[in-house]
């Protein structure tokens, strides 16, 4: 069955770049239906989407419009996981951090998480 | 895009029904069906239960139901159970092509 497995560093030093990576067994970066996905949650904030990557002939990318200056997520095929950098981080960017698979056959529906990486920002 | 509006918490008992409420824009719950529903447990990742506003995936009790009117969609949960308690957390497609959650609701069972 399809699995995510989280990598990442615990503490991250402001204004340093945050990188978390999602390793994928079960099924392809490269899908031409599945696109992945990454996530925080914070008690401030919630349960927040912040970008996808996914294959369609080509790479495609779509980020939160108030993180599109500082976010960049990555596909590896060659290892296929997918990673998250989020640039200059503050406190704020304290929260658990998820990645997560939209399988395609539902718009949006996150099917399968990541077991989760909590990330604290703090000098 | 703002978040959803979802309310803080909601309670029933062993039972008896509940409805929770998640209202959006005419860019997001209003413009497609892409509405999901998601279940989490402490300490756990939430979990998908409610797919394109009433599907449920495989193994996802019929117990669960969804449906959407306007701006606002709703999940509703039949016959609470005590393993029922847990955060349900809304989430819509956008028109900006991005996805945008709700701020989670706690459901107690009494």
């Amino acid at each position: 069955q399809v699995q995510l497995q989280q990598s990442g560093p615990g503490l991250v030093k402001p204004p340093q770049t945050l990188s978390v990576t999602c390793a994928i067994s079960g099924d392809s970066v490269s899908s031409n239906s599945a696109a992945w996905n990454w996530l925080r949650q914070s008690p401030s904030r919630g349960l927040e989407w912040l970008g996808r990557t996914y294959y369609r002939s080509k790479w495609f990318n779509d980020y939160a419009p108030y993180l599109k200056s500082r976010i960049t997520i990555n596909p590896d095929t060659s290892k296929n996981q997918f990673s998250l950098h989020l640039r200059s981080v503050t406190p704020e960017d304290t929260a658990i951090y998820y990645c997560a698979r939209d399988p395609g056959w539902a718009l949006s529906a996150l099917d399968i998480w990541g077991q989760e990486t909590m990330v604290t920002v703090s000098s | 895009q703002s978040a959803l509006t979802q309310p803080a918490s909601v309670s029933g008992s062993p039972g008896q029904s509940v409805t929770i409420s998640c209202t959006g824009t005419s860019s997001d719950v209003g413009a497609y069906n892409h509405i999901s529903w998601y279940q989490q447990h402490p300490g756990k990742a939430p979990k998908l239960i409610i797919y394109e506003v009433s599907n449920r995936p495989s193994g996802i009790s019929n117990r669960f139901s969804g449906s959407k009117s306007g701006n606002t969609a709703s999940l509703t949960i039949s016959g609470l159970q005590t393993e029922d308690e847990a955060d349900y957390h809304c989430s819509s497609y956008t028109t900006s092509l991005t996805l945008v959650f709700g701020g989670g609701t706690k459901l107690t069972v009494l």
